[in-house]
């Protein structure tokens, strides 16, 4: 079993949609939890970050840790075209040594 | 703020030579940096933590004569791909850990061709 599962998709949604994406994770340890996006050929773009267990919003994304039921999960409204990219949940014990899911491509149609 | 770069962004090379890529945070310092490895459709994989000044600790199968790190200042680490063969063509991303909160800020992503 992998240490942090993710569903790689691909998941396709039409433009407005309110799109759900979420890892679970086996290591009760971890503390420090994010959500990346990476476009194609790019490298990862840190969307939310979160410590501990709680929701945090900015803008449009939502971001929920709860760590009793070691799931996490990345909102997002009102979807848009330019928001298609594949989203990586990580992880980490200490801010050191993330965990990285294996990604959800994710495409919004217009 | 929180941005790295990364140089080459591409490069192709022929078997047997060896390849070196940049990483520097341009506005934080960054007392570890860390690389990565991506295979299409794949997640990251880390191959080796780097820390300022001392030597690097690789992860597990990746062979530290074949990948070496120097991370020489708080802005700049680098990778160093010695006797490059076909399978080592991938994506090759860095990142640096930014002390005040405590997460990882990623470069754009070196995209390596080995002939």
């Amino acid at each position: 079993q992998k240490e942090v599962e993710q569903d790689p998709g691909p998941l396709s949604v039409p433009e407005g949609a309110i799109v759900s994406l979420n890892c679970t994770y086996s290591n009760s340890a971890f503390q420090y939890f994010m959500w990346y996006r990476q476009y194609s050929r790019k490298g990862p773009e840190l969307l939310m970050y979160t410590y501990s267990s709680g929701n945090k919003e900015d803008g449009r994304f939502t971001a929920q840790v709860d760590k009793s039921s070691k799931y996490i999960s990345l909102f997002i409204r009102d979807s848009q075209p330019s928001d298609s990219a594949t989203y990586l949940c990580a992880m980490s014990e200490g801010a050191q040594k993330l965990v990285f899911g294996q990604g959800t491509r994710l495409t919004i149609n217009p | 703020g929180a941005v790295v770069s990364q140089h080459p962004s591409r490069v192709i090379c022929k078997s047997g030579t060896s390849v070196k890529i940049e990483c520097r945070s341009l506005d934080f310092q960054a007392t570890t940096m860390f690389w990565y490895r991506q295979f299409p459709k794949q997640s990251l994989m880390l191959m080796a933590t780097s820390n300022e000044g001392s030597k690097a600790t690789y992860e597990q199968g990746v062979e530290k004569d074949k990948f070496l790190i120097n991370h020489a200042s708080l802005t700049l680490s680098t990778l160093t791909v010695t006797s490059a063969h076909p399978e080592d063509s991938s994506f090759y991303i860095c990142s640096a850990m930014r002390r005040e909160v405590e997460t990882q800020y990623f470069g754009p992503g070196t995209r390596l061709l080995v002939l």
